[in-house]
């Protein structure tokens, strides 16, 4: 199993371009999360997935947008990008709300 | 709202001694699960212990363990005979009733030889 990836592993981007961070997980799992990581910070949630199909806001989702077509797949979009979006982005998966989230390798996004 | 603090930004401890890293949170929920994760500077996140709410039984992995105190709704974690290998970033997360893990804004292990 490869778990849980993300591609790019890095992206520069200028202000006001667009991008599309892609996860994928081959767990079968039924939830997936996208989080932000800033500088000596924990990670904050924009947005989560409980299913195909089925995806809600997290605590920081300004910005963003995503989608859930299949199980495997949960891409985030940037529309716009602005500054106060460079960070570190991790997606994450769990089979249920209360099992352990496994975590890609993240995407270090910087917009300038 | 969920809150996790943790009050310490940056420990040290000596190779093969205890340390022990702080948590406390808040959540107006019963039920409930309380994770510390792992970041070495690779970046990845690693999941270190977990705790369910409902047992009173600490939660313990080889030389990591959590001592548990719901009433006073504190999280701590202990690290015996520390390595090397230990020295990474932790956080404390909790998981409530709702689908989001909060998480603390970690703490900065250092493991001296």
């Amino acid at each position: 199993n490869a778990g849980v990836t993300q591609t790019p592993k890095f992206r520069i981007l200028k202000i006001g371009q667009s991008m599309t961070l892609q996860c994928a997980q081959d767990m079968n799992h039924n939830y997936m999360y996208w989080y932000r990581q800033d500088p000596g910070m924990g990670l904050k949630l924009i947005y989560y997935s409980v299913g195909a199909g089925i995806t809600d806001k997290g605590e920081v989702p300004n910005g963003y947008n995503v989608s859930r077509s299949t199980t495997e797949d949960f891409p985030l979009r940037l529309e716009l990008a602005a500054p106060s979006q460079t960070s570190v982005y991790f997606c994450a998966s769990s089979y249920n709300r209360n099992n352990e989230q496994f975590f890609g390798p993240g995407t270090r996004l910087t917009v300038l | 709202a969920q809150t996790v603090t943790q009050s310490q930004p940056e420990m040290s401890v000596q190779e093969a001694e205890t340390v022990t890293l702080s948590c406390t949170y808040d959540t107006s929920e019963s039920d409930y699960y309380l994770f510390w994760y792992k970041q070495p500077p690779s970046r990845q996140m690693i999941l270190v212990i977990r705790q369910e709410a409902y047992k009173q039984q600490n939660a313990t992995e080889n030389r990591f363990s959590v001592n548990f105190q719901k009433a006073a709704k504190s999280f701590s974690l202990k690290i015996s005979d520390s390595q090397l290998g230990d020295a990474a970033m932790y956080f404390c997360a909790l998981n409530n009733a709702g689908n989001m893990l909060t998480f603390g804004g970690g703490t900065r292990l250092m493991v001296k030889p």
